[in-house]
């Protein structure tokens, strides 16, 4: 079973400053199935990114998705104020279907 | 505008079951499997299963085979998530969620609002 680690757990950062979030996959993945979500308090998780690199509609070109096998990486560019939530990484895996999330990261202002 | 509309909040004792709908619109119903997603108060988000919404064939997680049956009505294009022999370990927000279609799919592209379901004596 694939086990994705996220870090930092907690990250602090101020607005206008880069954000880096790491996801490490316990064994190789597709690229193709590796997905980012955004999630605010009180609301539903929003697709980010897809396809480890793929921005879903809507989402801004401040927000990219990269890497490959077992480490990907979510960046923000430059932190507005409605960036601060918690982020979370996910799998897909066909052998049985299975989709499996990180424990999330959250993003605080400092 | 692609919607997924939910029923309301529940209480239920342990031992019990809870039956959540989740209504779409916006896009064909049957075009995209329908998964559930469940969160915990302040954890992290757990998948449940899947529906094809044009066989109604089910697949669900191995920690809830046996306890979860996802159902779905193409008349009024809703799926149901049916949760049973509930444990005070089941309290949630219990979300709907569409797959995308892009590249091999397995993300979710649109979310439920949600629906809190509390288990408590």
């Amino acid at each position: 079973e694939i086990v994705l680690t996220q870090s930092p757990g907690t990250l602090s950062l101020s607005p206008g400053e880069r954000a880096t979030l790491s996801c490490r996959a316990s064994q190789s993945v597709s690229s193709s199935s590796l997905a980012w979500y955004q999630q605010k308090p009180g609301q539903a998780p929003r697709l980010l990114i897809y396809g480890a690199s793929s921005r879903a509609t809507g989402i801004s070109d401040r927000f990219s998705g990269s890497g490959s096998g077992t480490d990907f990486t979510l960046t923000i560019s430059r932190l507005e104020p409605e960036d601060f939530a918690v982020y979370y990484c996910q799998q897909y895996g066909n052998s049985p279907p299975k989709y499996t999330f990180g424990q999330g990261t959250k993003l605080e202002i400092k | 505008q692609v919607q997924l509309v939910h029923s309301g909040a529940e209480v239920k004792k342990p031992g019990a079951s809870v039956k959540v709908s989740c209504k779409a619109s916006g896009y064909t119903f049957t075009s995209h499997y329908i998964h559930w997603v469940r969160q915990a108060p302040g954890q992290g988000l757990e998948w449940m299963g899947k529906i094809n919404p044009t066989s109604g064939n089910a697949i669900y997680a191995q920690r809830f085979q046996g306890r979860v049956t996802l159902t779905r009505d193409t008349s009024t294009s809703t799926v149901y998530m049916e949760l049973s022999s509930l444990r005070s370990e089941d309290t949630a927000v219990y979300y709907c969620a569409r797959e995308g279609l892009q590249l091999v799919g397995g993300y979710f592209d649109y979310w439920g609002q949600g629906t809190l379901v509390t288990v408590s004596s």
